[in-house]
């Protein structure tokens, strides 16, 4: 199985702030890479598939990038209702594995 | 309204059996592939199960030849059919739609039910 990495596993930022959760595959995985916001208690949330297709009514805000076996999730502003926690997941191969997650908690 | 909603779950002693059910609007079941991914208390996401369009299905291996994934078509919903549960098996399990133009990115999700297996 393709196993998926994430850094940091957690990290503290200020509303406002521009933060990147960096995403990394153990073999290359072309484009098939997804991000998910999750809060506690709550279902997943999908933001971006094909690491850089924004789903529908996701704010412009995330936005992603990355190709082969780097990828990188980057909220331009972070807003108090992106406190959550963000998973990377890749479906280039089966069967689909997600990152660890990061954690983005208030400073 | 694209969406799944979620039921069955609870407790369930060791060896047992179990069966969670998802029903979807807004799309047909039959015409897309649809999953199970699980959660763990406090750990991270793992995929489960998937059954395509046209029938095949695919397990993780953890849970191969103990969970059947099927579907209804004519009440458009499906199932996670699980059997000889474990102790490990104890996890939140969302069903989802894999994304008709990327197969493997989920989305929606259901709401998640609660399995846990304890004696």
């Amino acid at each position: 199985d393709i196993q998926m990495t994430q850094s940091p596993s957690s990290l503290s930022a200020s509303v406002g702030d521009r933060i990147t959760i960096t995403c990394r595959a153990s073999q290359g995985i072309n484009n098939w890479l997804a991000w998910y916001q999750q809060k506690p208690d709550k279902a997943p949330k999908s933001l971006i598939y094909a690491a850089s297709s924004l789903q529908s009514g996701v704010p412009p805000r995330f936005s992603g990038s990355g190709f082969g076996t780097d990828f990188t999730l980057t909220i331009s502003s972070l807003q108090p209702e992106d406190f959550a926690t963000y998973y990377c997941q890749q479906y280039n191969t089966h069967p689909p594995t997600f990152g660890g997650g990061t954690r983005v908690e208030i400073q | 309204e694209v969406q799944l909603v979620q039921s069955g779950g609870g407790l369930i002693q060791p060896g047992g059996s179990l069966r969670l059910s998802c029903a979807a609007s807004g799309f047909s079941v039959s015409h897309n592939y649809m999953s199970w991914v699980r959660q763990a208390p406090g750990k991270g996401l793992q995929w489960v199960s998937v059954i395509y369009s046209g029938g095949t299905t695919h397990y993780a291996d953890s849970v191969k030849g103990r969970f059947t994934i099927s579907r209804d078509i004519s009440k458009n919903m499906f199932f996670l059919q699980m059997n000889g549960l474990r102790a490990e098996d104890s996890a939140v399990y969302f069903c989802a739609r894999d994304y008709p133009s990327s197969p493997g990115f989920f989305d929606p999700w259901g709401q998640g039910t609660l399995v846990t297996v304890s004696s």
